[in-house]
């Protein structure tokens, strides 16, 4: 079975630009969730997707939004880039079996975005 | 609010020797407990996982952790570590639909 795939895998930008990134699930997962890695901040969740419905939401201007499809892709967009949105964007996706907490996460390999 | 801490940020161990990494969570009910490590470049691949039950678990690439309720920890072992296990390793606790990570271990392996 596929792993989680991302792309593109690097992307760079300029300031005042937007951006939208891509995220494929393993086959027959239904949720979908983002984080940002930064060196200073770490590891960020930035929200999380599931039946196309933002579920949950990390504390993120509203630069940063995001979309689930039908097909449980998911896509993320940041507009009005930020020299600080520098950053690994990674994805991961889970079953979503119903017992929510119990969940495993598996990560793609991330989009690197590097903002000039 | 979920949190996890990992108290070493940079640990250097020779390779053959055995390797303990620290994590330490807060969290109010039953935790959910995960490790992850990350190569350079890349993204993170799941090393193991605490849901329930017995409290050592075994994971991939010969890791194990253990799950000490009364410490709060869950901390990483591995009893001889190879060249390529040089890479992050992040503690994380499961929260509602989302995963809170620690700030991670850098693991540098000396030959």
């Amino acid at each position: 079975k596929a792993g989680v795939t991302q792309t593109p895998r690097y992307l760079i930008k300029t300031r005042g630009q937007q951006v939208t990134l891509s995220c494929s699930p393993i086959s027959g997962h239904r949720s979908v969730s983002w984080y940002q890695q930064t060196p200073g901040q770490g590891l960020q969740f930035l929200f999380e997707y599931f039946s196309e419905t933002q579920r949950n939401k990390g504390n993120f201007p509203g630069r940063f939004s995001g979309r689930q499809f039908s097909n449980s892709r998911s896509e993320m967009n940041v507009s009005t880039l930020e020299l600080g949105d520098s950053a690994l964007y990674l994805c991961a996706s889970s079953l979503a079996s119903g017992r929510a907490l119990k969940e495993t996460q598996y990560f793609g390999p991330g989009t690197r975005l590097l903002v000039l | 609010a979920q949190s996890v801490t990992q108290p070493d940020i940079h640990i250097t161990v020779s390779e053959g020797a055995s390797l303990e990494l620290r994590c330490n969570y807060s969290y109010g009910a039953t935790p959910y407990l995960f490790w992850y490590v990350q190569s350079p470049g890349q993204g993170l691949q799941l090393l193991l996982k605490y849901f329930s039950g017995d409290t050592l678990v075994q994971g991939i690439k010969g890791f194990e952790a253990e799950f000490k309720r009364s410490q709060s920890s869950f901390n990483l072992r591995k009893p001889s570590v190879h060249w390529s296990d040089a890479a992050e390793y992040f503690c994380a606790v499961q929260g509602a639909q989302k995963l809170v990570f620690g700030q991670g271990t850098r693991l540098t392996i000396n030959p």
